[in-house]
C-alpha cells in the first residue's frame, strides 16, 4: 500500500518568507510525527500528534514553527518567517497507534532557506 | 532528559562478517526502543521494535537486544552484505515520541 508522502520534495525560499510542508500519512495511522535532520545532526523531534489528543509540541523551536493535522489524516508545517538555520530536511512519520508501533517516514522534504 | 548515544559513528566491514551496532542510553524509563535504517537521500526503515518488556526481537539476519537496567541495546548483523550499507538509528520511546542517537553509518565491502 501507499506509504507516508510529503510535498514538496524539495523547496528553496527566501530569508523572511514562510514555507509550508505537507505530510500525507498511512490511511488509519492514528498517531503522526514531524522530525528535523540537519547535516550532522541526529533527528530532532518537532511535534506529535495521537488522534483527538492535543498535541505534543514540545520540539518545537520557536513560535515561527506551527503545524495542524485535519481531520485526523494530512498535517501540515508551516514555518513563518523563515532563517538560514532552518534549512534541513524535514520528516513526517505515521504509526498505527503511537509510539508502541512501528514508525513509517516519508522521504522526507529538503528545505533550504537563502 | 534523555540522551541517546550510538558507538561507532561508522564502520567499515568486509563482505560477510557478523557485526554489533551498539546504543546506549541515559533514562532507563522508556516505552520501547526502535531500530532503524536509513538509505541516503531516504527516509526511515523501522527494523525492528522491542518493548520495554521485552529483551530481544529477531528479523531475519537482525537481532536486537534489549537491557533497560544498563540502558544499553545492540542490533546484530549476521552475514553482512553490501546491501546492509546504510545509517543505521536506535530511538528510544519517551512519553509519546521517540529520542533518536545519532546514527552508526556501516559500510560493508564486497
Amino acid at each position: 500500500g501507499a506509504g507516508v508522502s510529503q510535498s514538496p520534495s524539495n523547496k528553496v525560499t527566501e530569508k523572511g518568507k514562510d514555507v509550508e510542508l505537507r505530510c500525507d500519512p498511512i490511511s488509519g495511522h492514528t498517531a503522526l510525527y514531524w522530525y528535523r535532520q540537519s547535516l550532522g545532526q541526529g533527528l530532532e523531534f518537532l511535534i506529535y500528534f495521537q488522534g483527538n489528543s492535543a498535541p505534543d509540541k514540545s520540539g518545537l523551536p520557536s513560535d515561527r514553527f506551527s503545524a495542524e493535522r485535519t481531520g485526523g489524516s494530512v498535517s501540515t508545517l508551516t514555518i513563518q518567517r523563515t532563517q538560514q538555520e532552518d534549512s534541513a530536511v524535514y520528516l513526517c512519520a505515521s504509526s498505527l497507534s503511537g509510539y508502541n508501533s512501528p514508525l513509517h517516514f516519508g522521504n522526507g522534504t529538503r528545505l533550504t532557506v537563502t | 532528559k534523555q540522551e541517546v548515544t550510538q558507538i561507532p559513528a561508522a564502520l567499515s566491514v568486509p563482505e560477510g562478517e557478523n557485526l554489533v551496532l551498539n546504543c546506549s542510553f541515559t533514562d532507563s524509563a522508556i516505552y520501547n526502543l526502535q531500530w532503524f535504517r536509513q538509505d541516503p537521500g531516504k527516509g526511515l526503515t523501522s527494523l525492528l521494535l522491542i518493548q520495554s518488556s521485552q529483551r530481544e526481537q529477531t528479523s531475519g539476519r537482525l537481532n536486537a537486544s534489549l537491557d533497560k537496567s544498563s540502558g544499553r541495546s545492540t542490533l546484530y548483523i549476521a552475514a553482512s552484505q553490501p546491501g546492509d550499507s546504510a545509517t543505521y538509528l536506535c530511538a528510544v520511546g519517551d512519553t509519546g515520541k521517540l529520542i533518536f542517537g545519532q546514527g552508526t553509518t556501516l559500510q560493508v565491502k564486497p
